[in-house]
């Protein structure tokens, strides 16, 4: 099945800097991958996706990159603001697995003032 | 206007009771799961239901059994609960259960188990 790691699992960084997270995934017959974020005490919401068809998606301060050679995928955050401070989960689904999400273990973003 | 909710919000009880959460979800979507977070926040997909049907049925203790009456619901019954079953479960639908749909989460029932 697929396996998915992610780094860091904590990163502090100060309003207005940027943000990286890095994901690998083990199975190349992995063709979808979300990126969730959850605040404290709240559900997790999709912020951005790619497909393994894409290199690259942006979306206003946040673009996901995919290197399909790799097998890594990693989500970047510009200009960081307080709101941004929550856990961001990447993952990643396998074609034909039903929509099965296999997700990363998580990292913690606090962005201080 | 909730478009998955989840019932209760909170669940405490003793080990060895058997208890249920509920979730429904008014997207009209084909597709429902269950996920378990743990006390590290790791997410872990637990079932998942496509149209009433069992698509998803990871290596999860028999103790649980999740129930769709009808595709706009999924209920999960945990039977003997045990101290590790404590964790914040989440239910989630999408419109299909292709790999490109986004899953619509659930706010999450917290089960603390004494």
């Amino acid at each position: 099945g697929e396996n998915v790691e992610q780094h860091p699992s904590t990163l502090s960084v100060q309003e207005g800097d940027s943000a990286v997270i890095k994901c690998t995934y083990s199975d190349s017959a992995s063709n979808y991958f979300p990126w969730y974020k959850q605040e404290l005490g709240k559900r997790p919401q999709l912020i951005i996706d790619i497909r393994s068809n894409v290199g690259e998606k942006k979306d206003q301060r946040i673009a996901v990159t995919l290197n399909k050679t790799a097998k890594h995928f990693s989500l970047h955050i510009t200009e960081t603001q307080p709101e941004d401070s929550a856990v961001y989960f990447c993952a990643a689904t396998l074609r034909d697995s039903w929509g099965k999400l296999q997700f990363g273990a998580g990292t913690q973003v606090v962005v201080t003032p | 206007d909730t478009a998955v909710s989840q019932t209760p919000k909170y669940l405490v009880t003793q080990m060895g009771n058997d208890k249920s959460i509920k979730c429904e979800q008014n997207l009209g979507h084909d597709t429902m799961y269950w996920y378990k977070q743990d006390s590290k926040k790791f997410l872990k997909i637990m079932f998942s239901y496509n149209n009433k049907e069992l698509i998803i049925n990871e290596t999860v203790p028999n103790r649980f059994s999740p129930k769709s009456p009808d595709k706009a619901h999924l209920n999960l019954h945990i039977n003997s609960l045990e101290l590790g079953d404590s964790a914040v479960y989440f239910c989630a639908s999408s419109p299909r259960h292709s790999s490109y749909n986004e899953q619509f989460f659930g706010p999450g029932t917290r089960l603390t188990v004494l």
